[in-house]
């Protein structure tokens, strides 16, 4: 069966404290992989795609990579600003779905 | 701006009271999605449109039902409205025709059933 999942579930930093978000997934035929970040009682935000093993990708103090069984969402020096859930999401080559993970809640002290 | 909006941001219903959610968007994409999302966990896909072409996830309660009367809008129709069905409902739209082909997503309809 098809699977995407997060780890950790949760994550708190200090201001300036860099770490990694991990996406592990099980798909036969990965078109896609996606990042989001979702505030609370919003939207998802699209962040990033990736579509091919060794691909990166980088936004201010994000990075993304992915593997072809994982992703890693890099955070760098981050800022409170920063305090999101993190959500991956994967998509076949074959039809329009998208399955999620559960998310990494983060949490960036001042 | 093109965007995604759902209407209403929040919705309050009574059990089995139906109840109706709209999302818009202006962004002219031809697939259009709804999820629900429930308090930490992962949006669960509800049901998608290619076009007019709608496609049900296997494990969609038959209480759910949806319509997209034109490339603009789309409804979630929830026919009887049960506890379990307190949640996020999320609206996003994606252009398939496009290469890079990211979905694009509402602010969400937070619903409760009392």
């Amino acid at each position: 069966e098809d699977q995407v999942t997060q780890s950790p579930e949760a994550l708190r930093l200090q201001e300036g404290e860099s770490s990694s978000l991990n996406c592990s997934y099980t798909v036969s035929g990965l078109r896609g992989l996606f990042w989001y970040r979702q505030d609370p009682g919003k939207g998802p935000e699209f962040l990033f795609t990736l579509y091919s093993a060794g691909e990166e990708k980088e936004k201010e103090r994000l990075k993304a990579t992915l593997t072809k069984k994982e992703s890693f969402l890099h955070i760098t020096a981050p800022k409170p600003e920063d305090s999101a859930t993190y959500l991956c999401a994967v998509q076949q080559n074959t039809g329009n779905q998208f399955y999620f993970g559960t998310g990494t809640s983060l949490t960036v002290i001042p | 701006d093109a965007m995604v909006i759902q209407n209403p941001r929040y919705q309050v219903t009574q059990f089995g009271k139906p109840v109706t959610l709209s999302c818009s968007q202006t962004l002219n994409h031809n697939v259009m999605y709804w999820y629900q999302q429930k308090s930490s966990q992962a949006p669960k896909l509800l049901f998608h449109y290619y076009d007019k072409d709608f496609n049900n996830e296997a494990d969609t309660p038959d209480n759910f039902q949806s319509r997209r009367p034109n490339t603009s809008f789309c409804f979630l129709d929830i026919r009887s409205p049960g506890l379990g069905d307190a949640a996020m409902y999320l609206c996003a739209t994606r252009d398939r025709d496009r290469v890079y082909n990211e979905q694009f997503f509402g602010p969400g309809t937070r619903l409760t059933v009392l």
